[in-house]
């Protein structure tokens, strides 16, 4: 089946720490991968994507490449800031049959980061 | 530029009462979709629809009802409230289903005493 699972929190960092947040995935298709981040009282928001095998995903600092060899989609920050407080989830989508309109998502990280 | 709007943002029922939590997007997207967010366990998607008058069950649908009679509303209906529904409620939508990234409405908080 269709799953992932990431890194469990809660994650608590000094400004400026380096931030790694682990995330797999089983799929029985070809997955699109994808990282949101839910800040406090808010829905989540798409924070990047990779779709094809050892794409990169980037945006505000944050990247994540897709490895097909190790079914990982691994989340990091060099420089983690107060404002990157966040619930971060990883999460998949396979466009083919009876999961084409599914997306699955881990458990979501609990990022706090300390100035 | 509303993109998803939910209503109510916050509720409190008794168990065995109904109510409609609403979803409404100005996107024109086909895809939208119902999740609950519950602590140490994710999203879980209730039920979605790949557009006007086509709805399908997701991972947890029972208790909860949906029709899309048009592209711009969602609506979900709780038939017979239990404290097990008790959760928070996130809409999404995209232009053409999950493979696309979705666009988070600000959820609503259920609360079922």
């Amino acid at each position: 089946g269709n799953s992932v699972t990431q890194m469990e929190g809660p994650v608590t960092l000094s400004e400026e720490a380096f931030l790694t947040i682990n995330c797999t995935y089983t799929a029985t298709g070809y997955p699109s991968l994808f990282w949101y981040v839910q800040y406090p009282g808010e829905g989540l928001q798409l924070l990047l994507k990779a779709t094809k095998a050892d794409d990169k995903g980037s945006n505000k600092g944050f990247e994540a490449t897709y490895r097909k060899e190790t079914t990982s989609f691994h989340l990091e920050k060099g420089s983690v800031q107060v404002s990157d407080s966040a619930v971060y989830f990883c999460a998949l989508s396979v466009n083919a049959g009876s999961t084409l309109g599914r997306l699955y998502f881990g458990r979501g990280t609990q990022l706090t980061v300390w100035p | 530029n509303a993109g998803v709007t939910q209503t109510p943002k916050f509720q409190v029922l008794k168990t065995g009462q109904s109510m409609t939590l609403q979803c409404a997007q100005d996107m024109n997207h086909e895809y939208m979709s119902w999740y609950r967010q519950d602590p140490g366990m994710g999203l879980r998607l209730i039920h979605y629809s790949v557009g006007a008058g086509i709805t399908d069950q997701g991972e947890v649908p029972n208790g909860y009802n949906v029709s899309r009679s048009t592209t711009e509303d969602f609506p979900l209906r709780l038939l017979s409230a239990a404290p097990s529904q008790t959760s928070v409620y996130f809409c999404a939508s995209s232009k053409q289903g999950a493979v696309q990234p979705q666009h988070f409405g600000d959820g609503t908080r259920l609360s079922i005493l």
